[in-house]
């Protein structure tokens, strides 16, 4: 079946950049549309952007200058880059499939990131 | 951005309780909404996409329904473990956004 593995530190420094993977197994990142989503302690979701094989991405605009989302084929992965982190950017960070018409369908287990000196 | 506001913010029913959650939008997104469960500590779950389509082995009792701007899930009859939180979101625009979500509890 299809699984989905963000890795990446847990602990980023206020000012520096939030970098994120997620590794894809049962299915090729070649196939849909890949997507990074955060949840803050105690809130709701924010899609933050998704990425396609070939490059192509689109980004939520509330968060459009600091990120940037690519796509690896060759390791079957694909990565989130927040630049200028904050506290408020203290999230569980999930990757997810996006299957457009058919939603976020396949979700990784998240990934807690605390922004913090 | 295409807002999404969801009533109540939070629900307590009895077991076998029909319950509804309503999902309301800020334009006409046609049936391009999506539910989502989420169990405490756990990622969200597509429950049903494109407003009123069942994701395959979701239970019969979960439901959806509405088109435009006004959405409804239903749970025919609760039970204990659809204690979760729930919540509604948009492919009709980018970005997109989830509501606010609707936490589900045992009375």
């Amino acid at each position: 079946q299809v699984q989905l593995q963000e890795s990446g530190p847990g602990l980023v420094k206020p000012s520096e950049t939030l970098s994120l993977t997620c590794s894809v197994s049962g299915d090729s990142i070649t196939n849909n549309y890949w997507s990074w989503i955060r949840q803050p302690p105690g809130k709701g979701l924010e899609w933050i952007g998704y990425v396609y094989y070939t490059g192509s991405t689109a980004y939520n605009p509330s968060l459009k200058s600091r990120t940037s989302i690519s796509a690896d084929t060759s390791k079957n992965q694909f990565s989130l880059r927040l630049t200028s982190v904050t506290a408020a950017d203290t999230a569980v960070y999930f990757c997810a499939r996006d299957v457009g018409a058919g939603g976020f369908d396949i979700w990784g287990q998240g990934a807690m990131v605390t922004v913090s000196s | 951005d295409i807002q999404l506001t969801q009533s109540p913010s939070s629900l307590s029913a009895s077991l076998g309780d029909r319950v509804t959650i309503t999902c309301q939008a800020s334009h006409d997104i046609l049936t391009y909404l999506n539910w989502y469960q989420q169990k405490l500590g756990k990622a969200p779950k597509l429950l049903i996409h494109d407003a009123s389509e069942l994701e395959t082995g979701v239970p019969s009792r979960f439901s959806g329904g509405g088109s435009g701007t006004h959405f409804t899930l239903t749970i025919s009859s609760l039970q204990s473990e659809d204690v979760a939180t729930y919540y509604c979101q948009q492919y009709d625009r980018l970005p997109r956004t989830f509501g606010q979500g609707t936490k589900l509890e045992i009375k």
